[in-house]
């Protein structure tokens, strides 16, 4: 069975400018999450879709973060523009259902961002 | 609200040692999940092992295993007998029935040969 696919793995951008990272859940996982994980911390859930609705997105800093999941499979994390702060892991992750359900979530290998 | 210490930043060991990492929780809610990750060097995180509240009893899975004790919130996880592939850094994470996980900073855990 595949894992979840993150692309790119490695990105390096001048503050200021945008990016894009995509992720591709396991086939049949209801729920995706993206999270940010800042060196030396634990990642950090930014965003949670169940299908195409946003379940959570209350860490998001949505001045400048967004992400779609429109068609309930594969999503997009855009962030727009992007600050030194930025520079992290973005972790994606799905389940085949929610959290908190006794639900064990799979992890993408990660996009690691750096902003100069 | 919700917390989850993990007071060991780095461990460094030498193989064939046994080593226990630290976990404590805080939380308010009678039900809620407590789970391991391992994050080896090439970054995707591994699901260990998930635990309810409901479920004290203590668990062994090969040369891992886990102490859950409510009394003092914790839940620490031991590896015997370390090998080198044990090298990583470890998260502890607690998630709430009806809020997100919340992970701990992460012990680096390094096994020398």
């Amino acid at each position: 069975e595949a894992g979840v696919a993150q692309s790119p793995r490695y990105k390096i951008i001048e503050k200021r400018q945008s990016v894009a990272f995509w992720c591709n859940p396991i086939s049949g996982h209801a729920t995706l999450y993206w999270y940010q994980q800042i060196l030396g911390q634990g990642p950090k859930l930014l965003i949670q879709f169940q299908n195409n609705g946003v379940v959570d997105d209350s860490q998001l800093p949505k001045d400048r973060f967004s992400a779609e999941r429109l068609k309930g499979v594969d999503s997009t994390l855009k962030i727009q523009p992007a600050k030194l702060e930025d520079s992290a892991v973005y972790l994606c992750a799905s389940s085949f259902l929610g959290r908190g359900r006794n639900n064990e979530q799979f992890f993408g290998p990660g996009t690691r961002l750096t902003v100069l | 609200a919700q917390k989850v210490t993990q007071a060991q930043t780095e461990i460094s060991v030498v193989e064939k040692e046994d080593v226990t990492l630290d976990c404590v929780y805080e939380t308010r809610d009678t039900t809620y999940y407590l789970f391991w990750y391992k994050q080896p060097p090439s970054g995707e995180l591994v699901f260990l092992i998930r635990r309810n509240s409901f479920d004290e009893q203590n668990e062994i899975s090969g040369r891992y295993s886990w102490n859950f004790q409510k009394s003092t919130s914790s839940f620490n996880f031991t590896i015997t007998a370390s090998q080198v592939v044990d090298s990583a850094v470890y998260f502890c994470a607690l998630s709430e029935t009806a809020s997100k996980i919340i992970f701990g900073s992460g012990t680096r855990l390094s096994i020398r040969p």
